[in-house]
């Protein structure tokens, strides 16, 4: 069974404070994914990575990093917390056998209010 | 600008009866898609999907059915049941890296 770990549930950090999210999955996948879910938009890709340290960018990087040293572990980074940041945070990760058809398994999420 | 549309943001079925959720999308180069089904405090997990080169897909209750020319595909689950109570998002795939774009999901209740 696959198993997509967050290490939070719940998050609330101040504007301009730096942030850290964690994702953890212990199945081997190559590719790992941090998504935001918002009312009205469903979720939107931050960034993606395919392999240990190698990253691109979705379609919403703006105030966003990552970080990829392991391969079990994908970390996203608000440089300065933002209270358009306050968000629905999802991570998900996928075989990466290049194919279309990998599903991807996500975690719980994370939601983070940002004041 | 939303690449993948669902109109209906909620939906309301007796159990029983079949449950249609629709979703559009605007992208021809879309060559897979697929519907998850998300609980409230749990991520969204895989339900079923489709292949552009298959016009239905069937798995047990659910049915996918996708229609190209209008860019079109409908989720069919028949007969609902009240754990079917959930978010359904569609989503597509264009790359091999399996990056997806997502609707913005449908509220489906089952009342009893």
């Amino acid at each position: 069974d696959v198993k997509v770990t967050q290490s939070s549930r719940y998050l609330v950090k101040r504007t301009g404070e730096k942030v850290f999210l964690e994702c953890v999955q212990d199945m081997d996948h190559e590719n790992m994914f941090w998504y935001r879910q918002d009312p009205g938009l469903g979720l939107r890709l931050i960034y993606f990575s395919y392999d240990v340290k190698m990253k691109e960018k979705g379609d919403i990087p703006e105030g966003y990093s990552v970080s990829r040293e392991k391969k079990e572990r994908f970390s996203l980074i608000l440089e300065s917390a933002s209270t358009n940041q306050t968000s629905m945070y999802l991570c998900a990760s996928s075989l990466g056998s290049g194919s279309a058809t990998d599903t991807q398994y996500f975690g719980p999420g994370t939601r983070l209010t940002v004041l | 600008d939303q690449q993948v549309k669902q109109n209906s943001p909620s939906l309301s079925v007796q159990e029983g009866r079949i449950s249609i959720l629709n979703c559009d999308y605007t992208n021809s180069m879309f060559d897979y898609f697929l519907w998850y089904k998300k609980y409230p405090a749990e991520g969204p997990t895989f339900l079923i999907s489709i292949s552009s080169i298959k016009d239905k897909n069937e798995d047990g209750r659910f049915t996918v059915f996708l229609n190209k020319s209008a860019k079109h595909l409908s989720l069919h689950i028949v007969p609902s049941q009240p754990g079917d109570s959930a978010v359904y998002f569609c989503a597509a795939s264009a790359d091999g890296w399996g990056k997806l774009q997502f609707g913005a999901g449908t509220q489906v209740v089952v009342t009893p």
